[in-house]
């Protein structure tokens, strides 16, 4: 079966401090990876995607993620937060190939505290 | 990236009501746009998936006759909650994406739906 798994529901970091936010897939097609960031009530932003090429892809706000296909996993990664990385992050997988029809990991909060 | 409005951002309504919820595509003409609903500390639903000028397909478990999705236009899709009834209180957001499944598709701002 398809499916996505964000294994932390919530993070909680102290500020300047680095995050690791964790996603895992099962499947047995090609897929297509992306994280989103959602602000408190608004819609979704596109952080990254990983359609192909390099394992390692770099996003806006200074986030990066690493896709690793042996542990069909792409965890999204950032140095240094702010607090205004608070929001909720979701993980998004397409196992059609294209990019459009997307399943959605349950999310993870991110706190960053002062 | 491209623009997409969804209208109203808040609404609410009394039960037994209708509501309908715009998704408009500003700078791109949509071919193909998403519903998606998200229930409380959950993660995104997809319920349906509308393509200009065709009926909508629908996820498995999504009451056709409840969430009526039309998509009349390149640049609007739109999804009315019939009868609303207090458990239809949710956040509802759209995507929407032009020519094939290889382009990006891209999300509204969302409509908090409440039914008191």
């Amino acid at each position: 079966a398809q499916s996505v798994t964000q294994l932390d529901s919530q993070v909680p970091v102290f500020e300047e401090a680095p995050v690791e936010l964790r996603c895992n897939y099962s499947s047995s097609v090609s897929v297509y990876l992306f994280w989103y960031v959602q602000y408190p009530n608004q819609g979704l932003q596109l952080l990254l995607k990983y359609l192909s090429g390099s394992t390692l892809v770099k996003g806006i706000n200074g986030f990066e993620a690493e896709f690793n296909k042996s542990q069909t996993s792409f965890h999204l990664r950032k140095p240094s937060v702010h607090i205004s990385d608070t929001a909720e992050y979701f993980c998004a997988v397409s196992f059609s190939g294209g990019y459009q029809k997307v399943t959605f990991g349950i999310g993870t909060k991110l706190q960053v505290i002062p | 990236g491209a623009v997409v409005s969804q209208h109203p951002s808040r609404v609410i309504c009394k039960s037994g009501t209708s509501v309908k919820i715009e998704c408009r595509s500003l700078d791109f003409q949509a071919t193909t746009m998403f519903w998606y609903r998200q229930f409380p500390k959950k993660s995104l639903m997809l319920m349906a998936t509308s393509n200009e000028g065709s009926k909508a397909t629908y996820e498995q478990g999504v009451e056709k006759d409840k969430f009526l999705i039309n998509h009349a236009s390149l640049t609007l899709s739109t999804l009315t909650v019939t009868s609303a009834h207090p458990e239809d209180s949710s956040f509802y957001i759209c995507s929407a994406a032009s020519g094939s499944g290889n382009s990006e598709a891209f999300f509204g701002q969302g409509t908090r739906l409440t039914v008191v």
